[in-house]
């Protein structure tokens, strides 16, 4: 089935870049996203990018593509206190807009 | 707008007892899901809906029913409840027009078992 990885948390400091990287297994995904939690609510779509591209730039966000290694990530430049949050990486894949995510990844931003 | 509105959003349960999450929509979306956050494991897909009257089996259904009577509300059922169904559960709404296949969230119901 499909599979998500992700590392469990990341510390910057206020003004560093940040970096959050996953895996996935489905080959067949057609987007895979980036989803942000912040505390006590639900998740919010953060940016997407489509399966035949290999980079997408949204202001301070890069998502880059490795579709063969299944590698995904996302940059966050000049990142701010309020990226704190948790960051989860998912494909759609497995069958009708089943969206599989990852474990998610805390963003720990210091001031 | 509502969007995906949850309730309640906080419970608490004794082991064997039965409750629903209710969950409804007012973006006129055909996909209807409900994921469960754990710790360490993300989310996970427990069922979903595809439309009225159609319902499916995600990652992890056991001990979970759903029903689509409506396209606005999609209840989660816990029929006797367990600690081990002690999570946060998330209900999310999708269209499945020809777009990103965003999914938009509820604030989630924090459910405890004991």
């Amino acid at each position: 089935g499909e599979d998500v990885e992700q590392s469990l948390f990341l510390s910057v400091r206020e003004g560093d870049s940040s970096v959050i990287n996953c895996t996935y297994t489905d080959s067949s995904s057609t987007y895979l996203y980036w989803y942000k939690q912040e505390p006590g609510a639900g998740l919010q779509l953060l940016t997407y990018i489509f399966s035949n591209m290999d980079m997408k730039q949204d202001q301070r966000l890069t998502v880059l593509l490795n579709k063969k290694d299944k590698h995904l990530s996302l940059r966050i430049a000049d990142t701010q206190t309020g990226d704190s949050a948790i960051y989860f990486c998912a494909e759609e894949g497995g069958g009708y807009q089943k969206v599989t995510f990852g474990t998610g990844t805390k963003l720990q931003v210091i001031p | 707008n509502a969007g995906v509105t949850q309730t309640p959003k906080f419970q608490v349960l004794k082991t064997g007892q039965s409750m629903t999450l209710q969950c409804a929509q007012d973006m006129n979306h055909e996909y209807m899901s409900w994921y469960r956050q754990d710790p360490g494991m993300g989310l996970r897909l427990i069922h979903y809906s595809v439309g009225a009257g159609i319902t499916d089996q995600g990652e992890v259904p056991n001990g979970y029913n759903v029903s689509r009577s409506t396209t606005e509300d999609f209840p989660l059922r816990l029929l006797s409840a367990a600690p081990s169904q002690t999570s946060v559960y998330f209900c999310a709404s999708s269209s499945t027009g020809r777009n990103t296949g965003e999914l938009f969230f509820g604030e989630g119901s924090r459910l405890t078992v004991l």
